[in-house]
């Protein structure tokens, strides 16, 4: 079965210090991995994803993610957090469509970042 | 529109009472979602709409839940006989994504409808 675990519930970080969100994921044949960001009475935004190629991508607000085939992991990072980056993130998985899967998108529970001056 | 429009953003019933929500996904798009994000909850699947493939609905919770996507467009989740527990934020996505095989398309959230079952 297809899964998503995001093992913390939320992270804490002081401003200017790196950040690093964990996600780890299960899904059959090669993944298709995402991170999406939910601001505060906004809705989901998308953030970078994984296809195929460089195993680090690269996205929008200087976030980046590592996949890590061997550990199943798609972790999110960031060099230098900023009190702006506050908000849940969630990361997402989906796998090729063939017979008994239809390649749906599937979320993780979120993990809640705060960015403390 | 420019982006997915969901209708009522908020809506409080009684228990017991049928609710229908409204999706209007990105123009051309070929895929549509349907979450619910339940308070301090992560985003639960419910169904999956690809083109004029058959929905995957394995997330739905159960038989009171259904959906439908009229014309590859416009989509209606429906709840019969709401219970408290269907209190939640339900979230309509869409994507432009190709039928059968890579579907590598990001989703383009909704601002998704509020439900308030009392």
């Amino acid at each position: 079965a297809q899964s998503v675990a995001q093992p913390e519930d939320q992270v804490n970080v002081a401003e200017g210090n790196p950040l690093t969100v964990k996600c780890t994921y299960s899904v059959s044949g090669n993944p298709y991995l995402f991170w999406y960001v939910q601001y505060p009475n906004r809705g989901l935004q998308f953030l970078l994803k994984y296809i195929t190629g460089d195993n680090l991508v690269k996205g929008s607000y200087g976030f980046e993610a590592e996949f890590n085939k061997s550990q199943t992991s798609f972790h999110l990072k960031k060099p230098s957090a900023l009190v702006s980056d506050s908000a849940l993130y969630f990361c997402a998985v989906r796998g090729v469509p063939f017979s008994g899967n239809t390649g749906k998108l599937i979320f993780g529970q979120g993990t809640t970042l705060q960015v403390k001056p | 529109g420019a982006g997915v429009s969901q209708s009522p953003s908020n809506k409080v019933t009684e228990k017991g009472k049928d609710v229908e929500l409204r999706c209007d996904p990105i123009s051309g798009h070929t895929a549509l979602y349907w979450y619910r994000q339940s308070l301090g909850q992560g985003l639960e699947f419910l169904i999956y709409f690809q083109g004029n493939s058959a929905p995957d609905k394995s997330g739905l919770p159960s038989d009171r839940f259904s959906a439908e996507r009229t014309g590859g467009s416009v989509s209606t989740l429906t709840i019969q006989r709401t219970q408290q527990e269907d209190s939640a934020v339900y979230l309509c996505a869409s994507s432009l994504e190709s039928s059968g095989g890579l579907n590598t398309g990001e989703l383009f959230f909704g601002e998704g409808s509020r439900l308030t079952v009392l």
